[in-house]
């Protein structure tokens, strides 16, 4: 079935550090892939999409390019801010029963400091 | 425009009670899904409905697990009988109808069993 990895955290980073969250899929078909942000105490907030191989999906100063050919969707920013702090999953949609049935990664926390 | 919510927030339950989690989708979606987040790990699909409709019910456990969304109301997932093991935050996401539509969540319901 479909799977995705992502690296262990928590990843620490100070003020203005550039970030990569590395982030592989297995899938059957084509899937669309997502990067979803989850701050403390409430529900996930999708932050970018790609929905074809080397779209490249991009929001508040993250990227991610869908690369069909390594599976890979890595999360990069150049410059974090404390306010990033958070825990970021990956996932790719499932489209073969209808619908958008998302398959999320375990997450990678987030920690950023002054 | 009010987003998906989720009531709870927090539900606190003896071992063989049961719970009713409830979840009203954003104005507009007719698609439902739910997932449950156990400490330390990703979210994992639990059920996907339409109104009236169970479409893909593949990750509810099979036993004491139910969910429902009518045509009138919210949608419920009810949990019989709980377990210290079903002790999670229970998400809610919705979207409007189209395979490619993007989820959105609910901030969850945090359900303890004691």
């Amino acid at each position: 079935g479909d799977s995705v990895t992502q690296m262990e955290g928590p990843v620490t980073l100070s003020e203005e550090a550039f970030l990569t969250i590395n982030c592989t899929y297995t899938a059957t078909g084509y899937p669309s892939l997502f990067w979803y942000v989850q701050y403390p105490g409430e529900g996930l907030q999708l932050l970018l999409k790609a929905t074809k191989a080397d779209d490249k999906g991009s929001n508040k100063g993250f990227e991610a390019t869908y690369r069909k050919e390594t599976t890979s969707f890595h999360l990069e920013k150049g410059s974090v801010q404390v306010s990033d702090s958070a825990v970021y999953f990956c996932a790719l949609s499932d489209m073969a029963g209808g619908g958008n049935k998302l398959t999320f990664g375990t997450g990678t926390q987030l920690k950023v400091e002054l | 425009n009010a987003g998906v919510m989720q009531n709870p927030r927090h539900l606190v339950r003896r071992r063989g009670q049961e719970a009713r989690l409830r979840c009203s989708p954003m104005k507009g979606h007719s698609h439902v899904y739910w997932y449950r987040q156990l400490p330390e790990e990703g979210l994992k699909f639990m059920v996907y409905l339409q109104k009236e409709n169970i479409i893909d019910e593949s990750g509810m456990p099979k036993e004491r697990f139910s969910a429902e969304f009518p045509k009138e109301g919210p949608s419920i997932l009810r949990i019989q009988q709980v377990v210290r093991g079903d002790s999670a935050a229970y998400f809610c996401a919705s979207s409007p109808p189209g395979d490619n539509s993007p989820l959105h969540f609910g901030n969850g319901t945090r359900l303890t069993v004691t």
